[in-house]
Parts: structure tokens; C-alpha cells; sequence
């Protein structure tokens, strides 16, 4: 069974540009959630998604935002890249919404110059 | 704000050695899992745990949940180069978050 696949793994932006990141969920999972992690914050939560619908949103800013697709593949979106966004983005699939196993993709890599 | 805290952040451990991870909640957990990262790279899951008292082992390692579910132990035996990295508590469904990230602990094995 595949694992969770995020795309592309490494990203150079330059400030002010807008990205796109990919998550491909395991086969059957309809449950995805996003991540940031940097040295001084941690591993922070930015959104989940399950059957299309995001069900919580992290205390993150409107730039950030994210779509899931009826196959489950998740995209989050970062507009107007700031220095601050430099970060591992990682996503996590699960088969439900509670208390069940989740999974994590190797991340992408976003730097922001 | 973080309300799960990891002790130690860092350790360091001949390899053969016994270790153990320590995880405090300051509120009830109904979900905790345990992950390891290496540097730079996804999290790869290692255990939940769901019920007070509930203890699951994977090979060396093996984690407990106490029975009033505010503390998480991972305990490594005999531990060994493969197992460095960083470690990982998370808490399922605080403040509707999926996962709540304690603050981690990185594991150094010597030789």
C-alpha cells in the first residue's frame, strides 16, 4: 500500500510569489491535515479536510488556505510569500476524523528569499 | 500554546542503553501518539495509544499511557544507532486541532 505522497519535495520562492503544495493521501483515507513545522514554532497545525469539507483551521492567516478533491488529494495554497513562511510543510492522512492512526508524507521544503 | 510537555529535550545514550521519553499533558488526553522524525524528513508513526493504562510494544520500544491519561512514557531498550532522531508526542483533538505536537525530544545514540 502506498504511503502518503507530498509534491514537490523542495521549493525556492521569492517573496511575494504564491505556491502550491500537493498531498496524495493512502488509498481509502479521506481524512488529510496539514502542518508547519520551523525551529522556533514547532510542528503547528494549519487545516484539516475530510470529504472535501475542512472541518478546523489553525490560528494561521488568510494566506494560507487549502481544497481537497473528491479522490482526497489535498492542495494547500500560500499566497504572498513572506521570509516567515520558510518552513516544512507536511501533511497527514487517516482513515477517519477521530482517534484514528495518522500518517505522514516526507514534506516539502519551502524557501523563501 | 503548548500544554504538552516532552522531557528531556535532548538525550544522549551509549548505544545499548536504556532510555525513556516522558510526555505531560495538562489536560486529559483521549488520543496520543507517538511519531519519530529524522532530521528534515516526515514523520514516521510509531504508536497510539487510547485507553488508561494501555501499554503497546514494537520491537524495542514500547510506550504506556497512565491511567488518569495526563502522561505518556516511550521507553527504548537496548538501544541502537537506527533509533536517533527526534521524538514526537501528539494529542488528539485539542482546541479541534488534529493533532497537537508536543514539543520533542532529541535522541543522540554514542557508540
Amino acid at each position: 500500500k502506498a504511503g502518503v505522497t507530498q509534491t514537490p519535495r523542495y521549493l525556492i520562492k521569492t517573496r511575494g510569489q504564491q505556491v502550491t503544495l500537493s498531498c496524495s493521501p493512502i488509498s481509502g483515507h479521506r481524512s488529510v491535515s496539514w502542518y508547519q513545522q520551523t525551529p522556533g514554532q514547532g510542528l503547528q497545525f494549519l487545516f484539516e479536510y475530510f470529504s472535501e469539507t475542512q472541518r478546523n483551521k489553525g490560528n494561521f492567516p488568510g494566506r494560507f488556505s487549502g481544497r481537497q478533491f473528491s479522490n482526497s488529494r489535498s492542495e494547500m495554497n500560500v499566497s504572498t510569500l513572506e521570509l516567515g513562511d520558510s518552513a516544512l510543510y507536511l501533511c497527514a492522512s487517516s482513515a477517519g476524523t477521530v482517534n484514528t492512526e495518522a500518517f505522514f508524507g516526507q514534506g516539502t521544503r519551502l524557501t523563501v528569499v | 500554546s503548548q500544554e504538552l510537555e516532552q522531557s528531556p529535550q535532548s538525550l544522549i545514550v551509549q548505544e545499548g542503553k536504556n532510555l525513556t521519553i516522558n510526555c505531560t499533558s495538562s489536560k486529559t488526553l483521549y488520543g496520543l501518539y507517538w511519531y519519530k522524525q529524522k532530521y528534515g524528513e516526515g514523520l514516521i508513526f510509531l504508536m497510539m495509544l487510547q485507553k488508561g493504562g494501555e501499554e503497546k510494544s514494537h520491537e524495542k520500544i514500547t510506550a504506556k499511557l497512565d491511567e488518569k491519561k495526563q502522561q505518556s512514557s516511550l521507553h527504548i531498550t537496548a538501544s541502537q544507532p537506527s533509533h536517533a532522531g527526534i521524538y514526537l508526542c501528539g494529542a488528539d483533538r485539542w482546541f479541534g486541532e488534529k493533532l497537537t505536537f508536543g514539543t520533542g525530544t532529541r535522541l543522540t545514540i554514542i557508540p
